[in-house]
């Protein structure tokens, strides 16, 4: 059953608004990975978390991996059109090799 | 540099039929991983390999099975198809190892079983 809590599931924003979504889990992760998802399209992956703590940009695009291993945040600042999409968090048990468990996922949707 | 790819992108398929899905991972990966997207749903976790050994196991049906060939590509084979079986086909690929690292999703089978 899926052990990542992600909210919130869906939202709509205001287009240059900055947007944030959390990923919670009662599992400690090793690594946290944020992945984007067009409809029909593959995830494509945009962050990986390491460390305890790490706090990692790429472009517009920013996310954390908690102190304690249980949860990770991103964040995206002044939101376009194209950032519309499904965002997930995934996470990987180290003892349970490099298989990634999905959050459920968060719906952004922009108004123009 | 090419990233995962996947044949066929859509397929469809008549229950109680067989398919065989293709997954060609990023060159010099040696890791795989298929997973199983319902329309509205996560990817769920099938079944991954690496140096051609199958490493983790998730929800895959018995009907199901899978392969990872000498050049690293790899196979999904369904069989006895039901109409539950419709979904996208996810495969990633990444460097496998005891160290954990970036997966990198191709762009997806979509199956149809009718």
């Amino acid at each position: 059953g899926q052990q990542l809590n992600q909210s919130p599931q869906s939202m709509f924003i205001q287009e240059g608004e900055d947007v944030s979504m959390n990923c919670t889990s009662s599992s400690i992760f090793n690594t946290w990975l944020w992945y984007k998802q067009d409809p029909g399209e593959g995830p494509v992956l945009l962050i990986a978390l390491y460390k305890a703590g790490e706090l990692t940009s790429n472009g517009r695009l920013t996310a954390q991996f908690g102190i304690t291993r249980k949860d990770s945040f991103l964040n995206i600042s002044a939101s376009i059109p194209s950032d519309v999409g499904i965002y997930f968090c995934a996470g990987q048990l180290g003892n349970a090799g490099n298989m990634l468990t999905f959050g459920g996922g968060t719906r952004l949707m922009v108004k123009p | 540099a090419a990233g995962v790819i996947q044949s066929p992108r859509h397929l469809i398929k008549e229950k109680r039929e067989t398919a065989t899905l293709k997954c060609y991972p990023i060159s010099r990966h040696d890791t795989v991983y298929w997973y199983q997207q319902g329309p509205g749903q996560d990817p769920q976790f099938l079944i991954s390999f690496y140096e051609k050994m199958q490493s983790d196991k998730g929800s895959i049906p018995d009907r199901f099975s899978a392969q990872q060939f000498s050049d690293y590509h790899s196979e999904l084979n369904m069989s006895s198809l039901e109409l539950g079986d419709s979904a996208l086909y996810f495969c990633a690929s990444s460097l496998g190892g005891p160290k954990n690292t970036e997966a990198f999703f191709g762009q997806g089978t979509r199956l149809t079983v009718v």
